[in-house]
C-alpha cells in the first residue's frame, strides 16, 4: 500500500477481552517494528520481524503480548486478557530493508487501545 | 542500556522565532540519532538522522539539528518558525546495527504563535 495502515484505529475492550490489532506494513518492506507509546511519552519499543521471522521481542512487557508475521508481510499484534494498564497508542513501522539504520521507519497512524 | 531526555515538555515561540528543542542521550556505544515529528492524528515522521560523518544534519522543513559527542547532545533547531511547525517531536537514539529499534524521549510538543 501507500503508507503503513493498521486497524483498527481506534478499539475499546472490556479488561480481560483478548485484541488483536493489525499491521499492513508498506508492500516489500521487509523489516516491522511494533511500538506502545502511554499518554504523555514516547513510544516505546515491543518486538520487531524480519520477514517472517522474529528478531526482538525485549519489548514485550509480559506473556499476555505476542506478535505475528506469518507470510512476511501483515502482522498482528495480540493482547491476551486485557488490563487497564494495556491502554495505549500501538504504533507500527515498517522499513525496506533489514534494519539497517541508513533507510527510514514509516510510521503508521497508530491503533488507539482502550481496556474499560 | 540507552536514553534520550528531551528537556522541555512544551515550548511556545512566536512564528518568525528561533526554534530550539533539547535532546541530550545516554549510550554506551556510539549512538544514532534521530528527530520525529508527530501531527495530530498522523503517524510519526522522520525529520533527520545522524549516523555518522558531518556532525551538523539537515532535515526536510528547514530543520537541523548538531551532533556534539562532548555533550551528548543532539538539539533541533529552525531559524525561523511556522506556524505549520506547531506539533509533537521526539528524539531517539538507536545503537550501531540496532536497525530502527528506538528508544525515544518524552516528546516536546511545540506551539507556534502570531
Amino acid at each position: 500500500g501507500a503508507g503503513v495502515s493498521q486497524s483498527p484505529r481506534y478499539k475499546v475492550t472490556k479488561r480481560g477481552q483478548d485484541v488483536a490489532l493489525r499491521c499492513d506494513p508498506i508492500s516489500g518492506h521487509v523489516s516491522l517494528y511494533w511500538y506502545r507509546q502511554a499518554l504523555g511519552q514516547g513510544p516505546e519499543f515491543l518486538t520487531y520481524f524480519n520477514y517472517e521471522a522474529q528478531q526482538d521481542k525485549s519489548g514485550l512487557p509480559n506473556d499476555r503480548f505476542s506478535a505475528e508475521r506469518p507470510e512476511g508481510s501483515i502482522s498482528t499484534l495480540t493482547i491476551q486478557r486485557t488490563e487497564q494498564r494495556d491502554s495505549a497508542m500501538y504504533r507500527c513501522a515498517s522499513s525496506s530493508n533489514r534494519g539497517g539504520l541508513n533507510t527510514e521507519a514509516f510510521f503508521g497512524q497508530g491503533t488507539r487501545l482502550t481496556v474499560v | 542500556a540507552q536514553s534520550v531526555t528531551q528537556l522541555g515538555s512544551h515550548v511556545s515561540v512566536s512564528e518568525g522565532a528561533l526554534v530550539l528543542l533539547r535532546c541530550n542521550y545516554s549510550s554506551s556505544v556510539p549512538p544514532y540519532l534521530f528527530w520525529y515529528v508527530q501531527y495530530p492524528n498522523q503517524g510519526l515522521q522522520l525529520l533527520l538522522k545522524y549516523t555518522t560523518g558531518a556532525t551538523l544534519v539537515k532535515g526536510i522543513n528547514g530543520f537541523e539539528a548538531e551532533f556534539k559527542k562532548s555533550e551528548t547532545s543532539f538539539h533541533l533547531t529552525k531559524p525561523s518558525a511556522h506556524m505549520s511547525d506547531a506539533a509533537e517531536y521526539f528524539c531517539a537514539v538507536s545503537s550501531t546495527g540496532g536497525g530502527n529499534k528506538l528508544t525515544f524521549g518524552t516528546g516536546t510538543q511545540l506551539k507556534v504563535e502570531l
